[in-house]
């Protein structure tokens, strides 16, 4: 299983678009990137989900370099409602105990 | 609503004693996946199942344990609670193309 790292914690501003990078040097090629959201006392919740390149949602794009060893999740415009913890994994879709680590706490201030 | 469905929502309880939470996956889903999210930690995996059987374990403690029925819901037994047992307990249901889909979770309070 590739490991991850992001950052711990980010501030930003309403109305900002914020990026958040993960680096995962050692992802497989049949890994793919996914994205998640958690806000306090509730499950994480499904954002966006990549292989390569550029994947756009309705909610968030997600950027991945043709090396695959880094992607970055990008919010934009933020609001306050945006502030929670956002969780990056990789792992093939056939895996069976995906980590989920600590993920990057993300406040947004008025 | 996201279509996994946990029971019940609070549970307080002494410790020493045992406690066991229900998880019903999404329609159609069948794997079921126990996370334990204690205060301002990650998500730690405790087991999966797959159809009826155990697929994968973490950190899982010999206190704990699971099952998955034939209709495919699924329970996880804590016995012995301590009170560094008090935590948020998470189940999921997966596809591959939508990723993990989780419950509302429980939260337990040992006292």
């Amino acid at each position: 299983l590739a490991k991850t790292t992001q950052p711990i914690s980010m501030d930003s501003y309403e109305g900002q678009e914020v990026n958040i990078t993960c680096s995962h040097n050692n992802i497989a090629t049949n890994d793919y990137i996914t994205w998640y959201q958690q806000f306090p006392s509730q499950g994480p919740r499904f954002i966006i989900q990549g292989y390569k390149t550029k994947v756009t949602n309705e909610v968030a794009s997600l950027f991945i370099p043709a090396d695959r060893k880094s992607s970055t999740l990008s919010l934009p415009r933020v609001s306050l409602s945006d502030t929670a913890v956002y969780y990056c994994l990789v792992g093939d879709n056939r895996d069976d105990k995906i980590i989920f680590g600590k993920g990057t706490r993300l406040h947004i201030l008025p | 609503d996201s279509g996994v469905t946990q029971t019940p929502k609070h549970l307080i309880t002494a410790t020493g004693q045992r406690v066991t939470l229900r998880c019903s996956p999404r329609s159609g889903d069948l794997s079921v996946y126990w996370y334990q999210q204690s205060l301002d930690q990650g998500l730690q995996f405790l087991i999966q199942y797959y159809n009826g059987e155990e697929r994968a374990k973490g950190n899982i403690l010999e206190r704990f344990s699971a099952q998955q029925f034939p209709d495919l819901h699924s329970e996880l037994n804590l016995s012995s609670l301590e009170l560094g047992d008090s935590a948020l307990y998470f189940c999921a249901s997966r596809t591959n193309t939508e990723g993990y889909t989780f419950g509302s979770g429980t939260r337990l309070t040992v006292v």
